[in-house]
């Protein structure tokens, strides 16, 4: 697709389920971010990946968050023994890359619920 | 660390009305300055940005200038219209190495009505 693909839309879980966020980002860039939109909060960063780097944790609001990217495309965000605070809407972006910094091209997200 | 304050919303106006949506940040260095617009039922998607003093964004009769001495991006349109109806948000990258990373406001809901 021309966009930032993400999936589900929504998804209302119980707590203490674990859940799984995809985003498929656009062909062609380096980058990609996850970012966590709750009411009220703006925008919070919670991980970013670079090509083959390593990537940037340092966002992550617990360790029952983890996020991986697979064959430097799709990637997941898996939220384990979810929380009644974790209900947000999980935004993911992607970009050229240092190249483009600042340009982010971001998906329309996932509303997560948890009841 | 970084952060950018905008103005509490939400604001309302009627058509062909004068918009300001104040936005003010704090960072060390230089750092590069966007806004980016959210409408119903989009993601958020870049509307204009300035990466050094004294730089003016514009686009779709948006305006923002990088106004070091007060440390403000104040976003402008001289006439709004019923399809600018939006949340804004106002965000800094910050100056160095990780220059990737974008620290946002908590946004504006902008409604305009006919």
């Amino acid at each position: 697709g021309a966009g930032v693909s993400q999936s589900p839309s929504n998804k209302v879980t119980e707590k203490g389920k674990d859940v799984e966020l995809r985003c498929d980002p656009i062909s062609g860039h380096t980058a990609l971010y996850w970012y966590r939109q709750s009411l009220g909060q703006g925008l919070e960063f919670l991980i970013y990946f670079q090509g083959n780097s390593a990537p940037d944790k340092s966002g992550l609001p617990s360790d029952r968050f983890s996020a991986e990217r697979t064959g430097g495309s799709v990637s997941t965000l898996t939220i384990q023994r979810t929380q009644q605070e974790d209900s947000a809407v999980y935004l993911c972006a992607s970009s050229l890359g240092l190249s483009g910094v600042g340009e982010l091209f971001f998906g329309e997200g996932s509303r997560l619920t948890v009841l | 660390g970084d952060s950018v304050t905008q103005m509490e919303g939400p604001v309302t106006l009627s058509e062909e009305a004068f918009l300001t949506i104040n936005c003010t940040y704090t960072a060390t260095g230089y750092p590069s300055l966007f806004w980016y617009v959210q409408y119903p039922g989009e993601g958020l998607q870049l509307l204009l940005k300035a990466t050094k003093a004294d730089d003016k964004g514009s686009n779709k009769g948006f305006e923002a200038t990088y106004r070091k001495e007060t440390t403000s991006f104040h976003l402008e349109k001289g006439s709004v219209q019923v399809s600018d109806s939006a949340v804004y948000f106002c965000a800094l990258s910050e100056s160095g190495g990780s220059n990737y990373k974008l620290t946002f406001g908590k946004g504006t809901l902008l409604t305009v009505n006919p």
